[in-house]
Parts: C-alpha cells; structure tokens; sequence
C-alpha cells in the first residue's frame, strides 16, 4: 500500500497568516493526490484534486503544488472559517490512502 | 444536484453483520461509481471499497473477507454489508462519488460524499 505521511499534525495560525501543509506519499503518484477539509461532525469536502486544481467554489485563497511523492496545500491568508482538519488522499494505486490528517485552528 | 445520504442501525453488536444503504439522487449508478470510507471517532479515514459503474467491486485487503458491496440502480441505492463486527468497526461510515477525471492525466478522487452515519459496535 502506499502510504501517506502527512505533517504536521497540528497548526495553530492568526488571522491572515498563510500556511502549509505538506503530504510525501512512500511511492511517486503521478499528482494523483487530492485534499479536503472537514468540519467538526461533518463529512470531508475536496479542496483540490490533481494535486494543484482548485474544485468549483473552493475560495482561491486555497492553492495545491507538487509532484512525485512530495506535495503541498497552501492557504494564503488563514481565515475563522478555515478551521478545521485537513486530509490529503492518493488516488493512484488501490487501495486508495489519506493522510492522518492536519488539526489547523485559529491563534 | 449530486446528493448522497446514508442510513443504518447506529447500533450492532460484537460478531454481528452490519447493513448500510447509500441512497443517491442527481446520478446515476450505471455511470458512476460509488466508494465507502470510514472514520473510527477522532481517527483518520479508511478507504474501504467500491463499486464501479459496471457493477464489479474492489475491497480494501484488511476487510475483504467480510465486506460485500452491492447496488439497485433502480432504487439508486448502493449497499454495504460487513460481518464479524469488533468494536474496532465502530466508526462513522461514508459513501462517496468516485470520480475519474481524464483531463491531462489520469485521476480518482472524491466529490461528493454523504453526511455520514454513525455506527457504534457494542453488546
């Protein structure tokens, strides 16, 4: 299985600070790697697939980069409303893996 | 709209089989695939299984042995059945849309999912 390490676990970020989040998948994915965000009791949502396309209605400020095994999400300018866990998934190679995930909260 | 909810019996006790139901509207099932992902509470996401378009299936290694997915496409209705349950398989369940987009590559990932149902295994 590939496996996705994804760090860091935890980020605490002020208003308007930009922020990344960084995915290396054990194994090149050819971009094939995808990140959403989920909120407290609610189901994840795509922020971004093919590792730096932004989904329909995903706000700008989100932007994803890389290739091969490395890859990044980026918020520029960390707003309330972008608190939340944030998952990367590999969609390459079954059986498809997330990250841990990444605890972003507001400072 | 693309909608996707599921339902089951929040309750199952130790060794007993789970059933989930996946209703669908706004697709359909003989285009598109449908996969089920799981969370154990304050846990990471699990990628289970998935049915494709054309009915075959693929299983996650881990639970092969006890996970079944099946569909009605008439009633837009996907299925998931899963015996032997531990309470490791307490978790909330999901079903999502598998998307395959060919644009300058080739790549799967999830749009759209349900809320979620909450499945707690205990006697």
């Amino acid at each position: 299985d590939i496996q996705m390490t994804q760090s860091p676990a935890s980020l605490s970020a002020s208003l308007g600070e930009t922020i990344s989040i960084e995915c290396r998948a054990s194994e090149d994915i050819y971009s094939n790697l995808a990140w959403y965000q989920q909120k407290s009791g609610k189901s994840p949502q795509l922020l971004i697939y093919a590792a730096n396309r932004l989904q329909d209605g995903v706000p700008s400020r989100f932007s994803g980069s890389g290739s091969g095994t490395q890859y990044s999400l980026r918020i520029s300018g960390m707003q309330p409303e972008d608190e939340g866990d944030y998952f990367c998934l590999q969609g390459s190679k079954f059986p498809y893996t997330f990250g841990a995930g990444t605890k972003l909260e507001l400072k | 709209q693309v909608q996707l909810k599921e339902s089951g019996p929040g309750l199952v006790q130790p060794s007993q089989t789970l059933s989930l139901t996946c209703s669908v509207s706004g697709l359909s099932l003989t285009s598109n695939s449908v996969s089920w992902i799981r969370q154990p509470p304050g846990k990471g996401l699990e990628w289970m299984g998935v049915i494709w378009n054309n009915g075959g299936t693929d299983y996650n290694s881990p639970i092969k042995s006890r996970l079944s997915i099946s569909r009605d496409t008439s009633k837009s209705q996907i299925f998931l059945k899963m015996n032997s349950l531990q309470t490791e398989d307490t978790a909330m369940y999901f079903c999502a849309r598998n998307y395959y987009s060919s644009y300058m590559g080739s790549y799967w990932y999830f749009d759209f999912w349900g809320p979620g149902t909450m499945v707690t295994v205990s006697s």
